[in-house]
């Protein structure tokens, strides 16, 4: 089975600092994504990136940055994190286009900033 | 227009009831169709995934694609508590990398 894992399933953090989130798969997918859920308002895409340091904006970037330096692993980052910020954030991934694509998720990291 | 529509419910049924969950499409290139369970503060976890039209049967569960309807369903019979859930659908095509989903149905099976 792929394993997507997220390093915190629960953090809290304040107003103005810089935090990181991690993800790891173990699937050798190409694809990997951040979204952001909140309730009403479902999954957002924040970034992807399909490729090893290759990034894609999705809708909502502002306020965050991504870094994929190895294909397994890639790294979510507020660099001012707001209040506004508070949600959970899921991890994903999947393999190229036209292989049969499935999105797996990782278990989720609930951010709080205070 | 979303390009994914789906009824938040809540839905609740009593412990035994067939459950009906669905979603509509605004996208005729869609090829690829996904349920996501989500038990609450979990990530999503993949439940059934059909390609193009038709059905599919996985134990207690089957998604049913209309592609001429841009509607797609998942049936789940005999239905548990443990089935109380949030339910995602999701959808992609062949080309490109996105992924686009419902906003999830709220489901509570009452013992």
């Amino acid at each position: 089975d792929v394993k997507v894992t997220q390093s915190s399933r629960y953090l809290v953090k304040r107003t103005g600092e810089k935090v990181f989130l991690e993800c790891v798969q173990d699937m050798d997918h190409e694809n990997m994504f951040w979204y952001r859920q909140d309730p009403g308002l479902g999954l957002r895409l924040i970034y992807f990136s399909y490729d090893v340091k290759m990034k894609e904006k999705g809708d909502i970037p502002e306020g965050y940055s991504v870094s994929r330096e190895k294909k397994e692993r890639f790294s979510l980052i507020l660099e001012s994190a707001s209040t506004n910020q508070t949600s959970m954030y899921l991890c994903a991934s999947s393999s190229s286009p036209g292989t049969g694509e499935k999105l797996f998720f990782g278990s989720g990291t609930q951010l709080s900033v205070l | 227009q979303k390009e994914v529509e789906q009824d938040p419910g809540p839905l609740s049924v009593p412990e035994g009831a067939i459950v009906s969950l669905n979603c509509t499409y605004s996208n005729s290139a869609f090829q690829y169709f996904m349920w996501y369970r989500q038990y609450s503060r979990k990530g999503p976890e993949l439940l059934m995934y059909t390609y193009s039209s038709g059905n599919k049967e996985d134990g207690r569960f089957t998604a049913q694609v209309d592609k001429s309807s841009k509607y797609i369903s998942l049936f789940i019979r005999d239905s548990q508590p443990s089935d109380s859930a949030t339910y995602l659908c999701a959808m992609t095509r062949t080309t490109g990398n996105q992924f686009y989903f419902g906003t999830g149905t709220s489901l509570t099976v009452i013992p």
